[in-house]
């Protein structure tokens, strides 16, 4: 499975639109890029999944580079309810679809 | 919309006695998962279920632990001799279909406390 790094922390504001990169240097030519989002005492929620180029859905945009090294998640417009911990997952179907979660990013959104 | 259940909220147990935790999946998904996440720590994945015999299980789910889908709706996970350690957050998780997709719907959680 490939090793994903993404920041500890984040602080953003109310409206504003934030961008969270993950680093997966190895990922494999099989692999897709998850992103799910924790709030305290919940089970994590699928936010997104991507292979390659843009992803978009109600939620959230993916944008991956054609070398696909890395990833973003972008959050348009945050709110305070948005303050949540957000995870990058790389996982082929190799693994059963098993979710490897890594610490991910603690998003805090500020008013 | 349809969600994954967990029940119980909060389980409080000594040391060495057995739990079961429940859960509803999804009605008409098709893999099921447990993971856990120890307070303050990652989520961790521990058993994956389908067709009625487990798929996967990672090395924390040694033989004091054990899953059973013992009707067409509920999904459980057995400690046998809990230990202090087994004290965590349990999800239960699941997954509609066979294609390329990480999309599991995780349930609420049940806390469980040993003593």
């Amino acid at each position: 499975l490939a090793k994903t790094t993404q920041p500890i922390s984040m602080d953003s504001y109310e409206g504003q639109e934030v961008n969270i990169t993950c680093s997966h240097n190895n990922i494999a030519t099989n692999d897709y890029i998850t992103w799910y989002q924790q709030f305290p005492s919940q089970g994590p929620r699928f936010i997104i999944q991507g292979y390659k180029t843009k992803v978009t859905n109600e939620v959230a945009s993916l944008f991956i580079p054609a070398d696909r090294k890395s990833s973003t998640l972008s959050l348009p417009r945050v709110s305070l309810s948005d303050t949540a911990v957000y995870y990058c997952l790389v996982g082929s179907r190799e693994y059963g679809n098993k979710l490897v979660f890594g610490a991910g990013t603690i998003l805090r959104v500020k008013s | 919309e349809p969600e994954v259940t967990q029940t119980p909220s909060h389980q409080v147990t000594q040391m060495g006695q057995e739990v079961i935790l429940r859960c509803v999946p999804i009605s008409n998904h098709l893999y099921f998962y447990w993971y856990r996440q120890i307070l303050g720590q990652k989520v961790e994945f521990l058993v994956s279920f389908y067709n009625n015999e487990i798929s996967e299980k990672s090395e924390i789910f040694d033989d004091q632990f054990s899953v059973e889908r013992p009707d067409g709706s509920n999904f459980t996970l057995k400690i046998r001799s809990t230990k202090l350690e087994d004290s965590a957050m349990y999800f239960c998780a699941s997954r509609l279909t066979d294609r390329v997709t990480y999309e599991q719907y995780f349930g609420p959680g049940t806390r469980l406390t040993v003593t």
